[in-house]
């Protein structure tokens, strides 16, 4: 079975510092990543994932996630954030055999301040 | 417009009535999924279907049931709703089971 873990439930931060959500997954079989973002009172939209290839995913408004398999490890980085990027982070992690199963993490409410 | 709806938007019920969220999608999608989202618990899966008359269940499917009688609809059916299934409801559906598009939620409250 799959699980992911988000290791901090909030992480606050000031504007245009660099910021790190981490995540932590287990599956005995590869994985597929996902990032997702949710804004208050809206759905969740896709910020970036990894399927195979290169371990540094770029995704968009300025975010990227590292892939790293030795570490089972997912983790979200931005050099700068902005107060919009003010929202909860969800990580998620579907299995090769079963795409259609998503696990996500408990999210991580990222709050910017000026 | 690319995108999945759900109806209602906000609904509020009292316990043991059926009830029935519609989900439809409009871009010819083979999977179609069924979150919850709950303060502090992130969204779990409740059923997912891979297409026509194709469903399984996700990590929390007690008390709910699914249909997939056509590839764009997928209801999520409760026959008895209690209290405990307060909660944020998303539908999502994705070509491939992978980086589903997510609806705009249904708030399912059940007094």
């Amino acid at each position: 079975a799959q699980s992911v873990t988000q290791l901090d439930s909030q992480v606050p931060v000031f504007e245009e510092a660099p910021v790190e959500l981490r995540c932590n997954y287990s599956s005995s079989v590869s994985v597929y990543l996902f990032w997702y973002v949710q804004y208050p009172n809206q759905g969740l939209q896709l910020l970036l994932k990894y399927l195979s290839g290169s371990t540094l995913v770029k995704g968009i408004n300025g975010f990227e996630a590292e892939f790293n398999k030795s570490q089972t490890s997912f983790h979200l980085r931005k050099p700068s954030v902005h107060i919009s990027d003010t929202a909860e982070y969800f990580c998620a992690v579907s299995v090769g055999t079963n795409a259609g199963k998503s696990t996500f993490g408990d999210g991580t409410t990222l709050t910017v301040k000026p | 417009e690319a995108q999945v709806t759900q109806n209602p938007r906000y609904l509020i019920t009292v316990t043991g009535k059926k009830l029935t969220v519609t989900c439809s999608q409009n871009m010819n999608h083979e999977y179609m999924s069924w979150y919850r989202q709950d303060p502090g618990l992130g969204l779990r899966q409740i059923y997912y279907s891979m297409n026509v008359e194709v469903t399984d269940k996700g990590d929390v499917p007690e008390g709910y049931k699914v249909s997939r009688k056509e590839k764009r609809n997928f209801p999520l059916i409760l026959e008895s709703p209690s209290p405990n299934q307060t909660s944020l409801y998303f539908c999502a559906s994705s070509p491939t089971g992978l980086s589903p598009s997510f609806g705009p939620g249904t708030r399912l409250t059940v007094t």
